[in-house]
């Protein structure tokens, strides 16, 4: 089974803070995501790696930034926490076959309480 | 126009009767489409994936393509209340690493 770990099911942290979170896979996929999902407005993609020390913007990058050093670790930055970055935080990774890229597989997910 | 839309719901159903989640999406060259259970407070997770029109099935699960107008589907048979949750549709566009995802149908299956 595709395993997706992040390092915290809950975190909460002061305005102004620089926040890491860490996202880890064992299934050797090139691809990992980091998404945000608020009430409303369902999962939105923040940043994405198709391959290690690659990098791509998503929809809404403003306020964050991302590291891949090695292929299994994909980590989300927040240079300087702000309570609208409040939110349920999902790392997400897939593998391509060929031209095609497969399904997304999830994380448990992060709640990050920015106060 | 958002590029994956979903009813919100909530969609009520008897439990043993069948559900039906319905997708519209915008952008024709979408190729590949998913279909996700979120449980609350949880992450999705994938229940199918289909890449050509037509019908696939697995177990209770239907999904059902139609590339010409633009719609996909998921039925579940004999609806269960362990079914109650979030499904999120999602696609992939030919030759892209992103999935976009609907914001969700929520399911609810009455005892």
């Amino acid at each position: 089974d595709v395993k997706v770990t992040q390092s915290s099911r809950y975190l909460v942290k002061r305005t102004g803070e620089k926040v890491f979170l860490e996202c880890v896979q064992d299934m050797d996929h090139e691809n990992m995501f980091w998404y945000r999902q608020d009430p409303g407005l369902g999962l939105r993609l923040i940043y994405f790696s198709y391959d290690v020390k690659m990098k791509e913007k998503g929809d809404i990058p403003e306020g964050y930034s991302v590291s891949r050093e090695k292929k299994e670790r994909f980590s989300l930055i927040l240079e300087s926490a702000s309570t609208n970055q409040t939110s349920m935080y999902l790392c997400a990774s897939s593998f391509t076959v060929g031209h095609s890229n497969t399904e997304a597989f999830f994380g448990q997910g992060t709640r990050l309480t920015v106060v | 126009q958002k590029e994956v839309e979903q009813n919100s719901g909530p969609l009520s159903v008897p439990e043993g009767a069948i559900a039906s989640l319905n997708c519209t999406y915008s952008d024709r060259v979408s190729q590949s489409f998913f279909w996700y259970r979120q449980y609350s407070g949880k992450s999705p997770e994938l229940i199918m994936s289909i890449y050509s029109n037509g019908d696939k099935e697995d177990g209770r699960f239907t999904a059902q393509l139609n590339k010409a107008s633009q719609y996909v589907s998921l039925l579940i048979r004999d609806s269960q209340p362990s079914d109650s949750a979030t499904y999120l549709c999602a696609l992939r566009m030919d030759s892209s690493y992103k999935l976009i995802f609907g914001s969700g149908t929520r399911l609810l299956v009455r005892p």
